[in-house]
Order: C-alpha cells, then sequence, then structure tokens
C-alpha cells in the first residue's frame, strides 16, 4: 500500500537555524516524491520534485530508497518559510493518484 | 492564464442532503483532480478525471461522485451527506499525462463543506 508519513506535525525553529523536514513513505516501486507547502492564506501549491534535483527558496530534498524517506532541508530558515508543508508521492504509471502526507506545520521564530 | 478556481467558497449541508462543488481547470489542462481534506490531514485522493472519465479512485464510497466536462471543468457530487464528509475539498488540475509536467499539481482554493 502506498503510505507516506511525516512524523512531526509542529516543528519550531530560530530564524537562522537549520530545519530537516522528515517524510518516510511506503511504496511497491519507483515512486515520484514531492514536497508541497501552504502558506498562510494560500493555495496549496507545489515546492520542489526529486525528479527535477532542483534547490527551491533554498530547500532541498534527497530521495533516499534505502531509507525511504525524502526528507525536506534548509540551512538557514527564514521567517517566511513558517508554512505547513506536506511530502507527497504518486507512482510511475498512468492514472496514480498523490498520496499526501499529514503534513508538518514549521514555524521560524525570530 | 488563470488558475483553477472553485465554487462555492464555504457551504452548510445537513445531513442526508446532497451537495455539488464545481471546479474549473487552469487552462491547457484536461486533467482534474478531487481531494479531500478533514481538518489537521492532509488531503487524501478521491477520484481523477481525464478528458471526461475516471481514470483513477481513492477509498471513497459511491456516494462520491463527479463528472468532467468538454471545457474541462469538473464537479464533485457527493449523496447522502454524513457527518464525517466535512471537510475541505481541493480541486487540483495538471497537464496531459506524458507531456513532461502532467506531474505537477496545481490546486484551488478549495471549497469547505460543514454537515450538521
Amino acid at each position: 500500500a502506498q503510505r507516506v508519513t511525516q512524523p512531526e506535525k509542529l516543528l519550531s525553529v530560530f530564524k537562522g537555524a537549520p530545519v530537516e523536514l522528515k517524510c518516510n513513505y511506503s511504496y511497491s516501486g519507483s515512486p515520484e516524491l514531492f514536497w508541497y507547502v501552504q502558506y498562510s492564506r494560500q493555495r496549496l501549491q507545489l515546492l520542489l520534485r526529486h525528479i527535477s534535483r532542483e534547490s527551491i527558496k533554498g530547500f532541498t530534498a534527497d530521495l533516499n530508497k534505502g531509507e525511504t524517506s525524502f526528507h525536506l532541508k534548509k540551512p538557514f530558515a527564514q521567517e517566511e518559510d513558517s508554512a505547513m508543508y506536506y511530502c507527497a508521492l504518486r507512482g510511475h504509471n498512468y492514472g496514480q493518484n498523490f498520496v499526501f502526507g499529514p503534513g508538518t506545520r514549521l514555524s521560524v521564530l525570530p | 492564464e488563470t488558475g483553477v478556481t472553485q465554487s462555492p467558497t464555504h457551504l452548510i449541508k445537513t445531513r442526508g442532503q446532497q451537495v455539488t462543488l464545481r471546479c474549473s481547470s487552469q487552462s491547457g489542462h484536461n486533467t482534474v483532480s478531487w481531494y479531500q481534506q478533514a481538518l489537521g490531514q492532509g488531503p487524501q485522493f478521491i477520484f481523477q478525471y481525464y478528458r471526461e472519465e475516471e481514470n483513477g479512485r481513492g477509498n471513497f464510497p459511491p456516494r462520491f461522485s463527479g463528472l468532467q466536462f468538454p471545457n474541462y471543468s469538473s464537479e464533485l457530487n457527493v449523496n447522502a451527506l454524513e457527518l464525517d464528509d466535512s471537510a475541505l475539498y481541493l480541486c487540483a488540475s495538471s497537464s496531459p499525462w506524458g507531456s513532461g509536467a502532467d506531474n505537477e499539481q496545481f490546486f484551488g482554493p478549495g471549497t469547505r463543506l460543514t454537515v450538521l
């Protein structure tokens, strides 16, 4: 069964501190992994995807197939990073749906 | 280019009633997915429509049904509403499968449904 877990409901860090939001998944095969973000009073939007190997707003995420993890990291958190973060996966086959984790609320304190 | 829109914004219904939620996809997108997001949880996939056909469904009962129209807009219908159906309902549109951009979903603002 496809499943995404995010162990932390809430993560608070001080501005300038490193941040890591954890994501683990279970999937029989090689899924595509994503991080979505929802800022206050805004809609859910894509932050980054593992296949792009990109850094967006200073965030990176590495897919670790051995540990089935896709943790989101940023070396120096900013107050504007405060938001709700959702990890999601999707299979490669046609019609495969997205499976979202429960989300982690990141609060960056001044 | 217009983004995904949903209507209504909020809705209050009583148990046993029926509800229809509407979604207009982003320009150029022919795939629409619907999600239910209960309070404190991540979005849960309900179903997806591609070219007016359902081509994927999550673990939701048949009283959740949908439609997609030739202009790719979509409806979510829920019959015999239950208290647990109270949630934010999200619609997301994406590019055609295989286009290379099909793995990015663009979400609407959601419809908040309250069942009393």
